[in-house]
């Protein structure tokens, strides 16, 4: 099964802070990486789908890219209403496999 | 507008089965693969299981083979996922997706305990 590292597990940051976060693949999954967003009691939205392209109605200061096995969110300048649990998935080989998430919080 | 409503949920002891539903609205359910996915309390995402649209293929996680059935039927908008042999490692929600960059249900709870 292909692995998906996801970090960090857990971070803090300031409004108006530009924020990334990093999933690495095992193996090569070409683009095939969907970022969601999950808010406490909500199901997971997705934000960002194949590595780089924004979902409808996600906000523009939201992006995805790719560098070789490691893939990104950032969040250009973070707003209140960001403050949310980040997945990423690969969706390259079956079983898709989910990241083990990250916690965004305000500092 | 798409929806996605996933019924079926509750207690049940393990060992015992289970059958959710997802029925669906506001697109063409029967062009679609369908997934379901699950959340344990306070963890990650497990994605679970993929129908495709005409059920000619399904592939399903490692940790539900042989133990978990996903159908559907496209006359009646609905997809299912058939759970026997339950564990307490089962307990999550559960949530039906269209595509999973598209739509996704508003989740089911199952809790799996004796």
């Amino acid at each position: 099964d292909i692995q998906m590292t996801q970090s960090p597990s857990s971070m803090s940051a300031s409004l108006g802070d530009r924020v990334t976060i990093t999933c690495q693949a095992s193996q090569d999954i070409g683009n095939n990486l969907i970022w969601f967003q999950q808010k406490p009691g909500k199901s997971p939205r997705p934000m960002i789908y194949y590595a780089t392209n924004l979902a409808n109605g996600v906000p523009s200061r939201f992006s995805g890219s790719r560098s070789g096995s490691d893939y990104s969110l950032t969040i250009s300048s973070l707003e209140s209403e960001d403050m949310a649990d980040y997945h990423c998935l690969q969706y390259k080989q079956y079983p898709y496999t989910f990241g083990a998430g990250t916690k965004l919080e305000l500092k | 507008e798409v929806q996605l409503v996933e019924s079926g949920g509750g207690l049940v002891k393990p060992g015992s089965s289970l059958k959710l539903s997802c029925v669906a609205s506001g697109f063409t359910f029967s062009s679609y693969g369908m997934h379901w996915i699950r959340q344990a309390p306070k963890k990650g995402l497990e994605w679970i299981a993929l129908i495709y649209y005409d059920s000619s293929n399904k592939y399903y996680a490692d940790s539900v083979k042989g133990r978990f059935t996903i159908s559907r039927d496209n006359s009646k908008n609905t997809l299912y996922l058939e759970m026997n042999s339950l564990r307490s490692e089962d307990t999550a929600m559960y949530y039906c997706a269209k595509r999973l960059s598209d739509y996704w249900g508003q989740g089911v709870m199952v809790t799996v305990s004796s």
